[in-house]
This record gives C-alpha cells, sequence and structure tokens, in this order.
C-alpha cells in the first residue's frame, strides 16, 4: 500500500497567525482526499473533504492538485482551539482510507 | 448526534491472552472499520467489514486478529492471543457509503504486559 506523507512539525504559531500544512501521495489513484483533526489521545475527527476545485470551510481552505498528488490545508485567524494534529486522508474507491503521520500544530497567545 | 462507542475505554491484559474490543457502530451505517495507533505513530488500517463479512484487511491482520459482528448491533474485534506490540489505542469506525466520512468511536487503549 502506497503511503501519504506529511511534515510532522511541530508548527507553533501566535493566535491569528495563518498556516499551512502540505501533504503528498504516492498512489495515483487515489480519489477521495480528507483532512481529519486528531487531539490527544482522541479519536481522529473529519475537518473537511478536499476536493479538486478547491474548497473552503470558514478559516480552513484546503486544495489538491492532482498532477503533483499534493494537498494542502491553510487555516487563516488561528484560534487556541485549533492545536491539534492535523491528519492528511486519502483513499482509492472502494479501499480503506490512508492517514498520513499527521502535522503537529501548537497556537500560543 | 448518533456515535460510534467502544468498550472498555481501557483493558489490560497479560501477553498471551486474548482479548475482545466491543463497538456499536451508527445504526444505520453499513460498513464497519478497525484502525490501531500506536503511541506516537500514525493511524493503520486493519480492517473493514460490509454485508457481514471482510471486505478489505491490511497485512497487520494476521490470523491472530479476527472480526464479528454477533448480533446486528455489535461489531467486534478479536485477538486471540496477544503480543506487547499489539499495544496500541484501537479505533472503531462506521459509515453509510464505505467512500465517505467515517465516524470513529473514542478507541479501546490495549495494553499489553
Amino acid at each position: 500500500r502506497k503511503e501519504v506523507e506529511q511534515d510532522p512539525g511541530p508548527f507553533n504559531v501566535p493566535e491569528g497567525a495563518t498556516v499551512a500544512f502540505n501533504c503528498t501521495y504516492s498512489n495515483s489513484a487515489s480519489q477521495s482526499f480528507f483532512w481529519y483533526r486528531q487531539d490527544c489521545r482522541k479519536e481522529p475527527k473529519l475537518l473537511m473533504s478536499v476536493y479538486s476545485s478547491g474548497n473552503e470551510d470558514g478559516r480552513f481552505t484546503a486544495q489538491l492538485n492532482r498532477a503533483s498528488q499534493y494537498i494542502s490545508l491553510l487555516i487563516r485567524d488561528s484560534k487556541l482551539s485549533d492545536s491539534a494534529t492535523y491528519l492528511c486522508v486519502v483513499n482509492q474507491a472502494g479501499t480503506a482510507l490512508i492517514f498520513g503521520k499527521g502535522t503537529t500544530l501548537s497556537v500560543s497567545s | 448526534e448518533p456515535e460510534v462507542t467502544q468498550t472498555p475505554s481501557h483493558q489490560v491484559t497479560q501477553m498471551g491472552q486474548e482479548v475482545i474490543l466491543r463497538c456499536v457502530p451508527i445504526s444505520n451505517h453499513l460498513y464497519f472499520y478497525w484502525y490501531r495507533q500506536i503511541l506516537g505513530q500514525k493511524v493503520e488500517f486493519l480492517v473493514s467489514f460490509y454485508n457481514n463479512e471482510i471486505s478489505e484487511k491490511s497485512e497487520i491482520f494476521d490470523d491472530q486478529f479476527s472480526v464479528e459482528r454477533p448480533d446486528g448491533s455489535n461489531f467486534t474485534l478479536k485477538i486471540r492471543s496477544t503480543k506487547l506490540e499489539d499495544s496500541a489505542m484501537y479505533f472503531c469506525a462506521s459509515s453509510v457509503t464505505g467512500d465517505e466520512k467515517l465516524f470513529f468511536g473514542s478507541g479501546t487503549q490495549l495494553s499489553v504486559l
């Protein structure tokens, strides 16, 4: 099974900062893409799906570049509550989700 | 909001013992999964289950592992003879269609001594 690679961080930013995470995936047959959020010792929770046209949900923007097999997540106006690990997740049709190791974000006041 | 429930939240066992981890998926979901996460590592896929049979499994899911949906609501993961390296957080998840959002339970922390 091919891998999903992420910069592990940690990213340490002040409140109000803009921060971007990147992810690459190696299987060109991947069809669905997601960002999950995981708090310490908790279960992963879906943050947002990632669509080819790019999509935005409030302060969060996700982009997909299929040609480069690259996914990004942009967080604007960071809040203390954004501190977590952000997991890049991909799958092919009909197969299980494959998780990256995650990028840790720490937002400080 | 409906949720996936897992029991127990913590399980301590001796090496070589059998353990059963239990999950109740969301009631109208059709696809069920087990994932595990060793401390400090990534979330790893173990097995998916649909229509009362395994639809996919990883190389981690060897003969020591089995899954069952005994009564239409519970979904269990059995480890026949636990090893030290089985110590991890085990997450159950379910989804409606299998290709979209997974709902995870809060996990069972398994410690093998």
